[in-house]
C-alpha cells in the first residue's frame, strides 16, 4: 500500500505558475500512470491530466503533468493562472498491490 | 457525450441498506470499467469501488468490503451499488465515474454530479 501526499493549499496571483506536488510514499511513482482532478466548488472532478501527462480534449495547453523518479513525485504545473483555476486538485494513481485507486489528499489552489 | 446520472441517495438509519444507481450514456458502457469514488461533507475523494467492463472482477477498499457490493447491468447501461450495514462514517457524496476502456488499471475520466448519502438516526 501507498499514499499519495499533495501540499494541503497553494496560492499565487493571476498570470503567474503554480506547481502542486503528489509525492508517492513507497514503490516507483513511475510504476502506474498518475491523473489529476479539477473540482471547482459544488461540482463533480473533472480530469486534467491523465496517464502522467496527457490532457484531454477541451483542457488549455496551461495545464501540464509530469513525473520525478528521482523524488518519486508527479506534478501538476498550471501556467498562466486564471481565477477560474481556483478549485481543489487531486492526483490518483492505481495500487497494483491490493488493487486500488489511491487519491492524494488535494490541494486548494486560491488565485489572489 | 459522455453522460452518467446517479439516483438513489438519500437519508438511511444506521445498519441500513440503500442501493444506488448510475445511469450511463454517450459511449459504449459494456466496453469501459466502471468506478464509484465518495467524497465526505468538506473531505477529499475516496475510493470505494470498481468493476471491470464484463463485470467479471469487483474490487472494493479495505473501508467497505463486505458490506457494499457493485454490479452492472450492461443491457441496461447501468452501474450499482448496493451498500449495507450502513454506518454514519459512510456518510458522503458518492460518484460514478467511468474507468479504462477494457482496462480496469486506468483512472475514472468522466464523473457523474453525484448523489448525497446521509447516515444517520
Amino acid at each position: 500500500n501507498f499514499m499519495l501526499t499533495q501540499p494541503h493549499s497553494v496560492s499565487e496571483s493571476p498570470g503567474k505558475t503554480v506547481t502542486i506536488s503528489c509525492t508517492r510514499s513507497s514503490g516507483s511513482i513511475a510504476s502506474n500512470y498518475v491523473q489529476w482532478y479539477q473540482q471547482r466548488p459544488g461540482s463533480s472532478p473533472t480530469t486534467v491530466i491523465y496517464e502522467d501527462n496527457q490532457r484531454p480534449s477541451g483542457v488549455p495547453d496551461r495545464f501540464s503533468g509530469s513525473i520525478d523518479s528521482s523524488s518519486n513525485s508527479a506534478s501538476l504545473t498550471i501556467s498562466g493562472l486564471k481565477t477560474e483555476d481556483e478549485a481543489d486538485y487531486y492526483c490518483q494513481s492505481y495500487d497494483s498491490s491490493n488493487h486500488s485507486w489511491v487519491f492524494g489528499g488535494g490541494t486548494k489552489l486560491t488565485v489572489l | 457525450d459522455v453522460q452518467l446520472v446517479e439516483s438513489g441517495g438519500g437519508l438511511v438509519q444506521p445498519g441500513g441498506s440503500l442501493r444506488l444507481s448510475c445511469a450511463a450514456s454517450g459511449f459504449t458502457f459494456s466496453n469501459y470499467a466502471m468506478h464509484w469514488v465518495r467524497q465526505a461533507p468538506g473531505k477529499g475523494l475516496e475510493y470505494v469501488s470498481a468493476i471491470s467492463s464484463n463485470g467479471g472482477s469487483t474490487y472494493y477498499a479495505n473501508s467497505v468490503k463486505g458490506r457494499f457490493t457493485i454490479s452492472r447491468d450492461n443491457s441496461k447501461n447501468t452501474l450499482y451499488l448496493q451498500m449495507g450495514s450502513l454506518r454514519a462514517e459512510d456518510t458522503a457524496v458518492y460518484y460514478c465515474a467511468r474507468g479504462g476502456e477494457d482496462d480496469i488499471l486506468t483512472g475514472p475520466d468522466y464523473w457523474g454530479q453525484g448523489i448525497l448519502v446521509t447516515v444517520s438516526s
